[in-house]
């Protein structure tokens, strides 16, 4: 199985502030890597896939880079709105994992 | 717009089966892939497994013997089936289509399922 190890598990960071979470794969995943945002109570959203496609609708302070086996998404200036939970996922193959979760609060 | 929603018991006994169904409206289930993804309370997310409109299926490793996850493309509709449930099991349970590129674009809104006597 892949696994995917998310850092930081938390993060304290003010509005304004450029943000970067990282993932890694335990194995080469070409850019198979998808990021989202998850507020308490809601279903995750999707906000980045492939590595650094940006889904439709969500701001372009949002990028994704990497590929292999090393991911990062970062958030360029934080909006209130942006504090959240962020988890990876890799879609490599026939079996998905998610990262154990990155939370993101304000300081 | 594509919509989904979960459906199903809230309370499932012990050694008992969960079973839960996913309605999608606003487009077919026609041509893609189609995933459960459940979150323990205060925890991370799991992925349960995926299936094809064909009936083609996935499982996470981990849960696979207690898995089963089939499609009705008659009523739109795919579900899920949990078998021999323990409390561990209890988790908000989602399901979400898979895009053409691999990630999950539309969610339902969750459905809570608490195993409990």
């Amino acid at each position: 199985d892949i696994q995917m190890t998310q850092s930081p598990s938390s993060l304290s960071a003010s509005v304004g502030d450029r943000v970067t979470i990282s993932c890694r794969a335990s194995q080469s995943i070409s850019t198979y890597v998808n990021w989202y945002q998850q507020k308490p109570g809601k279903a995750p959203k999707l906000l980045i896939y492939v590595a650094s496609t940006l889904q439709s609708g969500v701001p372009s302070r949002f990028s994704g880079s990497g590929s292999g086996t090393d991911f990062t998404l970062t958030i360029s200036s934080l909006q209130p709105e942006d504090f959240a939970t962020y988890y990876c996922q890799q879609s490599y193959g026939s079996l998905y994992t998610f990262g154990q979760g990155t939370k993101l609060e304000i300081k | 717009q594509v919509q989904l929603q979960e459906s199903g018991p809230g309370l499932v006994k012990p050694s008992e089966t969960l079973s839960l169904t996913c309605t999608v409206s606003g487009g077919s289930i026609s041509n893609y892939y189609w995933s459960w993804i459940r979150q323990p309370p205060g925890k991370g997310l799991e992925w349960i497994g995926n299936i094809y409109y064909t009936g083609s299926t996935n499982y996470n490793p981990s849960l696979k013997s207690r898995v089963t996850i089939s499609v009705d493309t008659s009523k739109n509709q795919f579900s899920l089936k949990v078998t021999s449930v323990t409390a561990a099991d209890t988790a908000v349970y989602y399901c979400a289509r898979r895009s053409n590129a691999y990630a999950n674009d539309y969610w339902g809104q969750g459905t809570l399922v608490t195993v409990s006597s």
